[in-house]
């Protein structure tokens, strides 16, 4: 299996401030066959259902604010909020779709300082 | 609007069964790839099964932690995808997911204790 590891587990930070959240796989995420990352950051804000926000490590889901940057390839990749918003406090949650069983990182709780 | 519907859930005894459903519209559900995820009371994910379509010959995959106890099934004539969950442990408690594509449902609690 490939496993996920996320850091930090939790971030305390101010409005405005920039943010960023680490992943790295055990394996490589990236298809030789396409050139594509198969990792995936969601949003789970408390009493809802995670929201995805990032796709193919960098393509920013419709909708999401372009605050919200993935970057990285291969087994290191990076979730960047810059210019934190009260909104953005949440946990999030990286994935890997590359192969089966798809597994998640631990999580980051994103807190206000 | 993409909407996915989990129903089944609720309180069950160690080793016995439940069925949920997933209830779907707003796609094309006959060509989707269905997912059942799962949140732990501690908040942590767990993809457990997957199956594609029909042209995939609806393949099935399973985490390792459910593989002979869950079943995940589909029937594209309802829109619908269904988690069979058999031989229930209490680790098994969380809130289930259906997802799509990056589409959640809003996922419904699982909870087995005696």
């Amino acid at each position: 299996d490939i496993v996920m590891t996320q850091s930090p587990f939790s971030l305390a930070v101010s409005e405005g401030e920039m943010v960023t959240i680490n992943c790295k796989s055990s394996q490589s995420l990236l298809s030789s066959g396409n050139q594509k990352n198969y990792l995936a950051w969601y949003q789970q804000k408390p009493g809802q259902s995670p929201k995805l926000l990032i796709y193919y490590a960098s393509t920013r889901q419709s909708g999401v604010p372009d605050r919200f940057i993935g970057s990285g390839s291969g087994t290191d990749f990076t979730l960047t909020i810059s210019d934190v918003q009260a909104e953005d406090l949440a946990d999030y949650y990286c994935l890997q779709h590359y192969s089966y069983p798809y597994t998640f990182g631990a999580g980051t709780k994103l807190k206000l300082k | 609007e993409v909407q996915l519907v989990e129903t089944g859930g609720g309180l069950v005894q160690p080793g016995k069964s439940l069925k949920l459903t997933c209830a779907t519209s707003g796609f094309t559900f006959s060509i989707a790839w269905m997912d059942w995820v799962r949140q732990s009371p501690e908040r942590q994910l767990e993809w457990i099964a997957q199956i594609k379509d029909k042209s995939n010959n609806y393949a099935t995959y399973y985490a390792e932690s459910v593989k002979g106890r869950f079943t995940i099934s589909r029937d594209d004539s309802k829109s619908s995808v269904y988690l069979q969950m058999n031989s229930l442990k209490e680790e098994d408690t969380a809130i289930y997911y259906c997802t799509w594509a990056g589409s959640w449902g809003q996922g419904v609690m699982v909870t087995v204790s005696s």
